[in-house]
């Protein structure tokens, strides 16, 4: 079974702080997505990542898939109280057609 | 420009009482999914399917049957609802394999009492 963690569950900060979201898990992923859901909508991708390793920014969001393709993380530089909602990361795993998603983490940027 | 539509958006059943959650994508997408949702966690797989006629369990199948007659059409059948089934459910669709970008719709929010 494939699991994914992600920490920390919940966060609250203020406008202009910068955070560091993660997902964990002990199985190899294919690839590893970010999500964002709003209160009352489906999640949106943010990002996709395949190559161990590798970064992608997408204007103040920073995302890393670790080396082992094994866990990811979610910089937010300069959080607004527009970033908030829940945030998700997903996996596919090697052999399967599955998507796995995240346990998730839900931010509240406070102006 | 419909996407992912899901019916109903919200729905009460009795305990014991079956129903089927309808979900079309107009994408031609291959890869349909289904999650349900607890207050505040992540998505949990119910079923999915990779083309018309294919299925396959996810983490949290029972309880639960679907069905793909058609690459649009993917529902999700309760038999004998339990309050534990009490969630918000959401269909989604991707072109291809995991790693393609995978499309909600507005999710049903289901209460069991």
């Amino acid at each position: 079974t494939q699991l994914l963690e992600q920490s920390p569950q919940f966060l609250s900060i203020q406008e202009g702080e910068n955070l560091t979201v993660y997902c964990n898990s002990s199985s190899v992923f294919s690839s590893l997505q970010w999500y964002r859901q709003e209160p009352g909508e489906g999640p949106v991708l943010l990002v996709t990542v395949v190559t161990g390793g590798e970064v992608k920014k997408l204007k103040r969001l920073t995302f890393q898939f670790g080396d082992a393709r094994k866990d990811s993380s979610l910089h937010i530089t300069a959080a607004q109280p527009g970033d908030t909602g829940l945030y998700l990361c997903a996996g596919g795993g090697l052999n399967t057609d599955k998507l796995i998603f995240g346990t998730g983490t839900r931010l509240q940027v406070f102006p | 420009n419909a996407g992912v539509t899901q019916t109903p958006k919200f729905r009460i059943l009795k305990i014991g009482q079956s129903m089927t959650l309808q979900c079309t994508q107009d994408m031609n997408h291959n890869y349909m999914y289904w999650y349900r949702q607890d207050p505040g966690m992540g998505l949990k797989l119910i079923y999915y399917s990779v083309g018309a006629g294919i299925t396959d369990k996810g983490e949290v199948p029972n309880g639960y049957n679907v069905s793909r007659s058609t690459t649009e059409d993917f529902p999700l059948r309760l038999e004998l609802a339990a309050p534990s089934q009490t969630s918000v459910y959401f269909c989604a669709s991707s072109y291809g394999a995991p790693r393609t970008e995978a499309f909600f719709g507005q999710g049903t929010r289901l209460t069991v009492v």
